[in-house]
């Protein structure tokens, strides 16, 4: 079974300074997909970033990137200008190619000091 | 409607009791999934409707869980003679169709048994 390990429970930075979360996860399957995940307060889960595990650039989506690395089985989330606003929760998932469902990371709380 | 609807937002029922959640996904999303979210945990994969085709139940916990869903619209997730241990956050999201990345998900209800 695919597992998702996020080993940060907590992290802060200072406003405008740039962060990043860790993530790592288990599985023995080639294609698969990758997504960052933001959970304010409301609890509603917001799509921060998605990564194709068949391409070889990392993604990127405006001050959100990442850095993927496939062999090593590694997906860390890079926030810059970090803002009051992304306080929340950030949780990885893994999706194989072959299913449907979510497997999720256990979450790590982002702070930011203003 | 314009996002994926859950209710109640909160309920709390006594240990022993039936509960029924209810989740309206959007307008023309075939699929449809339900999350557990324990405290301070990700979320696990309970349940997938594509169409009208047979659920993936894989992740229900036990046959205390069950979960309906008639057609492409409302979906009711039923927690049978509840325990302490099902108090969550029960969380919904749909999608256009199988293999979509677009999940919106909703805002969940906490469940609390006392």
């Amino acid at each position: 079974a695919q597992t998702v390990t996020q080993s940060q429970p907590e992290m802060s930075v200072q406003e405008a300074e740039t962060v990043t979360l860790s993530c790592t996860y288990d599985t023995s399957e080639s294609d698969y997909y990758l997504f960052w995940y933001k959970q304010p307060p409301s609890r509603q889960m917001i799509l921060v970033i998605r990564q194709e595990a068949y391409k070889q650039q990392n993604a990127t989506e405006n001050r959100f990137s990442v850095n993927f690395q496939k062999a090593a089985k590694s997906f860390s989330l890079k926030i810059s200008d970090s803002q009051l606003g992304d306080a929340a929760m950030y949780f990885c998932a893994y999706r194989s190619a072959k299913a449907q469902k979510l497997v999720f990371g256990q979450g790590t709380r982002l702070t930011i000091n203003p | 409607g314009a996002g994926v609807s859950q209710s109640p937002s909160n309920k709390v029922t006594e240990k022993g009791k039936d509960v029924e959640l209810r989740c309206d996904p959007i307008s023309g999303h075939t699929a449809l999934y339900w999350y557990r979210q324990r405290l301070g945990q990700g979320l696990e994969f309970l349940i997938y409707f594509q169409g009208n085709s047979a659920p993936d139940k894989s992740g229900l916990p036990s046959d205390r869980f069950s979960a309906e869903r008639t057609g492409e619209s409302v979906s009711t997730l039923t927690i049978q003679r509840t325990q302490q241990e099902d108090s969550a956050v029960y969380l919904c999201a749909s999608s256009r169709r199988q293999g979509q990345f677009d999940y919106t998900f909703g805002s969940g209800t906490r469940l609390t048994v006392v």
